[in-house]
């Protein structure tokens, strides 16, 4: 399977823990994207990198969330002190420059 | 980038055409129209995109008016597998673009094809 992977599908944590959320890109994809989206609503930007470099932040990305992209390839979406509005669907998506993104499954974050 | 305006549902009969409609009204020159839709608890995937001129592809026919102020996203054969949320999103590049520009999402339109 070459689409954009992402890992893990579903995680239930308890509020004020630490998760983290791994996203692997179709290859060669330069451009990576993170989203957010909750129960009813369209998928939210979150944050954009190309390569290794994080280009944009979102005011939803809050100091308690930080994304990393090392090589430029595979990135992490972390969350620290997770609280119940966290809850939502973490979608991952990655293009070749301005083309179109393909997104990955995403991954169910669930804080009980 | 520019908003979209669709209707929140549609119904269509399976192997009917389904013709979902979105205006955007205020898209500007170097904005193209792309199309995505979600089945129930997947990831958006991508259907079709256009500048101008009408586009198919193996999925949907895309056809934007002549002003570029609406298009229409077009399934052929409806099947029950195409029910889910279908999202216009106007937006800045394509693919000599160099700049960047993400996708803005909506809350787009719920269709429901029913045997």
């Amino acid at each position: 399977d070459t689409g954009v992977s992402q890992d893990p599908r579903h995680k239930i944590t308890k509020r004020g823990q630490n998760v983290t959320f791994r996203c692997d890109p179709i290859s060669e994809h330069n451009r990576l994207y993170w989203y957010r989206q909750t129960l009813g609503q369209g998928p939210e930007f979150l944050t954009y990198f190309q390569n290794e470099a994080q280009l944009e932040k979102s005011r939803l990305l809050s100091d308690r969330f930080s994304a990393e992209r090392p090589k430029g390839s595979f990135s992490t979406l972390e969350i620290q002190r997770t609280e119940q509005g966290d809850s939502a669907m973490y979608l991952c998506a990655s293009s070749l420059a301005s083309t179109e993104a393909f997104f990955g499954q995403g991954t169910r974050l669930t804080v009980v | 980038d520019a908003k979209t305006t669709q209707p929140p549902s549609m119904d269509c009969a399976e192997g009917r055409a389904a013709n979902l409609p979105c205006n955007h009204s205020t898209i500007s020159g170097n904005e193209y129209v792309y199309w995505y839709r979600q089945i129930h608890s997947q990831g958006p995937q991508y259907i079709i995109h256009g500048l101008k001129n009408n586009e198919t592809n193996e999925m949907a026919s895309l056809i934007i008016t002549e002003d570029r102020k609406s298009s229409t996203l077009i399934l052929p054969h409806a099947t029950l597998r195409d029910t889910a949320v279908y999202y216009c999103i106007v937006r800045a590049g394509g693919a000599l673009n160099s700049g960047y520009s993400t996708l803005t999402f909506g809350k787009g339109t719920m269709l429901l094809v029913s045997p």
